[in-house]
């Protein structure tokens, strides 16, 4: 049963351009979530979805952020127009339920240019 | 506002050592707390899970324990070995968010010296 999978491992970025970091949960997960770890600091929490469904992405930033856990397929986080700031690290991480053990992935490290 | 706090930030012990890790949280109403170590540029590895019934959870040499009307954990690490290095975070899942999520702590940053 493989972990968590998280792509790109690393993602080089100019400011302006997009990036797209995909998370594919853990086989029998349905439930995922998206933490920023920036530089020196902690976790922080980002986004919460179950498939097809944004439980609670009150961690998000409102503008240039998306997140989508389709039907098919891994969950994306998506930014848009990035900026220095966003440099950092993205975990996804997923569990079989609400309130359940969570697993993370091994991150993806963003880097704007 | 939910807030986690880990005590202390950096821990240096010699090889062999047991040593106690610290984690506070502000609100005691929790669905549970989850130990997690984290090796550089590496991802989050689950240690232990404790549910707001439990007092302790062990594996191996780790122990976690819960006091939750305190708002304190503990993460005890037996005869300590050079690759228990890592930095050590405490989350918890607070009912105040419906438990969507885990507030995770800064961390404790350990070395242990062969």
């Amino acid at each position: 049963n493989a972990g968590v999978m998280q792509n790109p491992r690393h993602l080089v970025r100019r400011r302006g351009q997009e990036a797209r970091l995909r998370c594919s949960p853990m086989k029998g997960h349905s439930h995922v979530y998206w933490y920023r770890q920036l530089p020196e600091e902690g976790l922080k929490f980002m986004v919460y979805l179950q498939k097809e469904n944004i439980i609670d992405e009150s961690g998000m930033p409102k503008e240039r952020f998306s997140a989508e856990f389709p039907k098919e397929g891994p969950s994306i986080l998506r930014i848009q127009q990035v900026v220095r700031g966003d440099s950092a690290a993205y975990f996804c991480a997923s569990s079989p339920g609400m309130n359940e053990k969570l697993f993370f992935g091994s991150g993806t490290q963003l880097s704007v240019l | 506002k939910q807030e986690v706090t880990q005590i202390p930030a950096a821990l240096s012990v010699p090889e062999g050592e047991n040593l106690v890790l610290n984690c506070s949280f502000t609100d005691s109403a929790i669905y549970n707390l989850q130990w997690f170590r984290q090796d550089p540029g590496k991802g989050l590895t689950s240690l232990l899970l404790i549910q707001s019934s439990q007092r302790e959870q062990t594996s191996g040499r780790l122990n976690a324990s819960l006091d939750k009307s305190s708002g304190r954990s503990t993460l005890y690490i037996a005869a300590s070995q050079p690759g228990d290095s890592a930095t050590y975070l405490c989350a918890v899942r607070f009912q105040e968010t419906s438990g969507s999520r885990l507030t995770f702590g800064e961390g404790t940053q350990l070395t242990v010296n062969p």
